[in-house]
C-alpha cells in the first residue's frame, strides 16, 4: 500500500530555512488523482495546513505561511518537499506530509499520512 | 478562511455508550453543483498521525469500524461514535476542503468516564 516517510533535520537554528522532503512508496506522485500536502502541529495543539502541490508543479499555500513557503516535487525521486524560510521558535512542530484524494476535479480529505517529524527551532 | 469550531473541546464517556462531537463551520461547506459536503474526520492517537475516520461528512473510510457514523449539512455536522471501546481514546478533528486555507477544528478529546 502507499506509504509516506518524512525525512529532515530535527533543528534548525532562528532566521534559517526549515527543509524536508516527503518519499512516496508504493505509489506514484505523478498520479493526476492526488495532491500532495504538508501539514504541521506545535507540541501540544492542533493541526495547521501549509499546502499542496500537484505532479505538474502546481502549488496551492496557507495565506498565513504563503510569504515563507515553497513547495516542490520531484517525479523522479518520487519525493516532494517543504522549505520554510526565517523560522522561528514558533515554527517548532510536528510536520506531516499527507495525500490528498482528489474528487475528480475538487478537493478531497487527506486519506494518507507520513509519521511525522519534529522540527524544533532553536540556537 | 472558514472557521471550524468543534464542541465540545473534551468529553467522557463509558465504555459502550454514545459519543457525539459537534462541528460548526463559519460557512457552508456544501457544494451545490454536485450536493457533497466537503467536511471531513479524523481520530489521532498520542504519538500517531492523524488518521481519516469520514469524508463527505458522512461516508467512512474502508476499514473504518460501523460505529464511527458522520452526519450534518451545510455548516453543523456531527461525529457520533454508536458504543464506545476502550480503543477510542483519542483527540478528533473536524476539517473542511470546501476552500483554501483548508482549515481544521481545534480538536476534541474523547476520553473514557
Amino acid at each position: 500500500q502507499v506509504q509516506l516517510q518524512e525525512s529532515g533535520p530535527g533543528l534548525v537554528k532562528p532566521s534559517e530555512t526549515l527543509s524536508l522532503t516527503c518519499t512516496v512508496s508504493g505509489g506514484s506522485v505523478s498520479s493526476g488523482s492526488y495532491y500532495w500536502s504538508w501539514i504541521r502541529q506545535p507540541p501540544g495543539k492542533g493541526l495547521e495546513w501549509i499546502g499542496y502541490i500537484d505532479y505538474r508543479g502546481s502549488t496551492n499555500y496557507n495565506p498565513s505561511l504563503k510569504s515563507r513557503v515553497t513547495i516542490s516535487v520531484d517525479t523522479s525521486k518520487n519525493q516532494f518537499s517543504l522549505k520554510l524560510s526565517s523560522v522561528t521558535a514558533a515554527d517548532t512542530a510536528v510536520y506531516y506530509c499527507a495525500r490528498v484524494h482528489l474528487g475528480g476535479d475538487y478537493l478531497g480529505a487527506f486519506d494518507i499520512w507520513g509519521q511525522g517529524t519534529m522540527v524544533t527551532v532553536s540556537s | 478562511d472558514i472557521v471550524m469550531t468543534q464542541s465540545p473541546d473534551s468529553l467522557a464517556v463509558s465504555l459502550g455508550e454514545r459519543a457525539t462531537i459537534n462541528c460548526k463551520s463559519s460557512q457552508s461547506v456544501l457544494y451545490r453543483s454536485n450536493n457533497k459536503n466537503y467536511l471531513a474526520w479524523y481520530q489521532q492517537k498520542p504519538g500517531q498521525p492523524p488518521k481519516v475516520l469520514i469524508y463527505w461528512a458522512s461516508t467512512r473510510e474502508s476499514g473504518v469500524p460501523d460505529r464511527f457514523s458522520g452526519s450534518g449539512s451545510g455548516t453543523d455536522f456531527t461525529l457520533t461514535i454508536s458504543s464506545l471501546q476502550a480503543e477510542d481514546v483519542a483527540v478528533y478533528y473536524c476539517q473542511q476542503y470546501y476552500s483554501t486555507p483548508i482549515t481544521f477544528g481545534q480538536g476534541t478529546r474523547l476520553e473514557i468516564k
